[in-house]
């Protein structure tokens, strides 16, 4: 079975501190590699998504994602947070053919001014 | 265009009630999943939609159950409610014809606590 996981249950960094969170997941087959974002009080959104081509996906709001096959991993990066990106942040995947999405845990972000 | 809708938001019911949540697919979509999370975790999926059929099903008990209607909309019913079924019920719509490279997109969410 598909699984996800999320290194970083909480982190707090500064604003302007770089960020880079973790995910790794195990499934031998093709896969799409997603990262949402929920913002307090909202719904999941899409951050950016890896289906195949270029390992290094750009993504809203300054954010990007490097898959490496060989890792596993698929981590998010953003070289300067800001306040404004306090929020939950959860890796997912699919196998192709989108029957389910598996998530990980979630990482809380909280940045400080 | 609107996005995937919820209702209700919010609500409240006692162990051994029944429970219908409903979801209006984002425009064009025709595929709905739902999903659970509970405090603190990620989502988990419970079940899948298309053509008004489940099509895939994750480890919920058969209390869990669902329809799809030919608007696509759907609905989740839990009965015999229990106190760990409090959570966060997602839905979730997506194209089945980009099955290969397809994103869902999530609604608000609704808030069943079991009391």
């Amino acid at each position: 079975a598909q699984s996800v996981s999320q290194h970083n249950h909480h982190v707090i960094l500064s604003e302007a501190a770089s960020l880079e969170l973790g995910c790794n997941y195990s499934y031998g087959g093709t896969v799409n590699l997603f990262w949402y974002v929920q913002y307090p009080g909202q719904h999941l959104q899409l951050l950016l998504k890896y289906f195949s081509g270029d390992p290094l996906v750009k993504g809203i709001k300054g954010f990007e994602a490097e898959f490496i096959k060989s890792k596993f991993s698929f981590n998010l990066r953003k070289p300067s947070v800001q306040w404004s990106d306090t929020a939950e942040y959860f890796c997912a995947v699919t196998t192709r053919g989108f029957q389910k999405l598996v998530f990980g845990t979630g990482t809380r972000l909280l940045v400080s001014p | 265009d609107a996005g995937v809708t919820q209702s209700p938001t919010h609500l409240i019911k006692t162990r051994g009630q029944q429970v219908t949540l409903r979801c209006s697919p984002k425009s064009g979509h025709d595929t709905v999943s739902w999903y659970q999370q509970a405090l603190g975790q990620g989502p988990q999926f419970i079940f899948q939609y298309y053509e008004e059929e489940e099509r895939q099903r994750g480890n919920f008990p058969d209390r869990f159950s669902g329809h799809q209607f030919p608007n696509y909309s759907s609905e989740l019913n839990v009965n015999a409610l229990l106190l760990g079924d409090s959570a966060l019920y997602l839905c979730a719509s997506s194209l089945r014809l980009q099955a290969l490279n397809t994103e869902a997109f999530f609604g608000q969410g609704t808030r069943l606590t079991v009391v």
